[in-house]
């Protein structure tokens, strides 16, 4: 069965500071790995997503997260934090089948909450 | 031009009611879901349709009935509230495949009093 593990549920950085939002992820099988975010009383938003190919992940926002298999990790960065990018963060693995078919389903991490000081 | 919509927003009610939550995709995906957020902001799927057919039902209590009357909607109907089905109600679309981004509405706030 597939879990995600989120260290830290809340994290605090200064603006213009690196953020490092960490993840790891148990699978079965070669996993795809998801960020997405979460803003006050909104729906959540894909920041990035591995599949397969390049490890770096590039999203949006100029956040990035890198995969790494030995370390079944995929943590989340950005070099420079900003007061915009304080919201909740949800890590997430995805099936690469179920019970057969394609379609898959998301377990999430219970999410870190990212807050940004002036 | 809102891709995944949810109504209501919020949703006050007794226990012991009955209420459903709509939800309507513009994407043109095949594959829509229900997402429970706890008061702890941990998500987890509850159903899933594809093309209307019923693919995930994730141990719910069978007050809990997901309706799909075409692809492009997904409601939920909840019987007979309790006070534990206070939550953050989700509804989401994707193209259906594992490596395919899921796209959310903005949630259902529903509280029972």
């Amino acid at each position: 069965a597939q879990s995600v593990t989120q260290l830290g549920s809340h994290v605090s950085v200064s603006e213009g500071a690196l953020v490092l939002l960490r993840c790891n992820y148990s699978s079965s099988v070669p996993p795809y790995l998801f960020w997405y975010v979460q803003y006050p009383n909104q729906g959540l938003q894909l920041l990035l997503k591995y599949t397969t190919g390049a490890t770096l992940v590039k999203g949006i926002n100029g956040f990035e997260a890198e995969f790494k298999k030995s370390e079944t990790s995929f943590h989340l960065t950005k070099p420079s934090a900003h007061m915009s990018d304080a919201a909740e963060y949800f890590c997430a693995v995805s099936d690469l089948r179920y019970r057969g078919s394609t379609l898959g389903r998301l377990y999430f991490g219970r999410g870190t909450q990212l807050t940004v000081w002036p | 031009d809102t891709a995944v919509s949810q109504t209501p927003k919020y949703l006050v009610t007794q226990m012991g009611n009955d209420k459903s939550i709509k939800c309507e995709q513009n994407l043109g995906h095949d594959t829509m879901y229900w997402y429970k957020q706890d008061s702890k902001k941990f998500l987890k799927i509850m159903f899933s349709y594809n093309n209307k057919e019923l693919i995930i039902n994730e141990t719910v209590p069978n007050r809990f009935s997901p309706k799909s009357p075409d692809k492009a909607h997904l409601n939920l109907h909840i019987n007979s509230l309790e006070l534990g089905d206070s939550a953050v109600y989700f509804c989401a679309s994707s193209l259906g495949g594992g490596d395919t981004e899921a796209f959310f509405g903005q949630g259902t706030r529903l509280t029972v009093v």
